[in-house]
């Protein structure tokens, strides 16, 4: 089964400090990875996304994303974090190997992780 | 504007009644789907389509109703509110592609009294 994690529920940073938000996956095949950050009373707003390649993956406003097999984990980075990038990101995860019918295109969510960025 | 488009943007329900949420996106896309979004819960797959006269069922369906008489919207129907229908709804399209993001609406908070 799909499934996404999101060990913290919150994450605390000061401006100008780097920050990192986690997320591990589990699907049955191999993944495709999200980013998504939602501020608030909005929509989600698609960050970046890890389909094949270099397994550090560069979004938008300066984040970044390591994509790591082994440990099963795609957790989004920023060197200089923002009082602008406080909100709420989620990970999200694909299966790549899904077909017509079943999962395609679905989408696993994880929990989501407040970020608070103090001035 | 491009885009999905979500109506309303608030709706206060009694229990018992019903309504239609309404999802339109202008870019051709395949796949739609309805979120609901709840504190501590993230979002949680309500219904989904692959594509026209296509639907199916996600994590938490009871409750609701769908169809997808048209590639352009997805309308999300509740048959009989209940409080815990209570939520943030996001309806949200891509191609019909997992290499694809999704675009994700503005959402409908909805309160069931």
């Amino acid at each position: 089964a799909q499934s996404v994690a999101q060990p913290e529920d919150q994450v605390n940073v000061a401006e100008g400090n780097p920050l990192t938000v986690k997320c591990t996956y589990s699907v049955s095949g191999n993944p495709y990875l999200f980013w998504y950050v939602q501020y608030p009373n909005r929509g989600l707003q698609f960050l970046l996304k890890y389909i094949t390649g270099d397994n550090l993956v560069k979004g938008s406003y300066g984040f970044e994303a390591e994509f790591n097999k082994s440990q099963t984990s795609f957790h989004l980075k920023k060197p200089s974090a923002l009082v602008s990038d406080s909100a709420l990101y989620f990970c999200a995860v694909r299966d790549k190997g899904a077909h017509r019918g079943s999962t395609l295109g679905r989408l696993y969510f994880g929990r989501g992780t407040q970020l608070t960025v103090w001035p | 504007n491009a885009g999905v488009t979500q109506t309303p943007k608030f709706q206060v329900l009694k229990t018992g009644q019903s309504m239609t949420l309404q999802c339109a996106q202008d870019m051709n896309h395949e796949y739609m789907s309805w979120y609901r979004q709840d504190p501590g819960m993230g979002l949680r797959l309500i219904h989904y389509s692959v594509g026209a006269g296509i639907t199916d069922q996600g994590e938490v369906p009871n409750g609701y109703n769908v169809s997808r008489s048209t590639t352009e919207d997805f309308p999300l129907r509740l048959l009989s509110a209940a409080p815990s229908q209570t939520s943030v709804y996001f309806c949200a399209s891509s191609y019909t592609s997992n290499r694809d993001s999704a675009i994700f609406g503005a959402g409908t908070r909805l309160s069931v009294l």
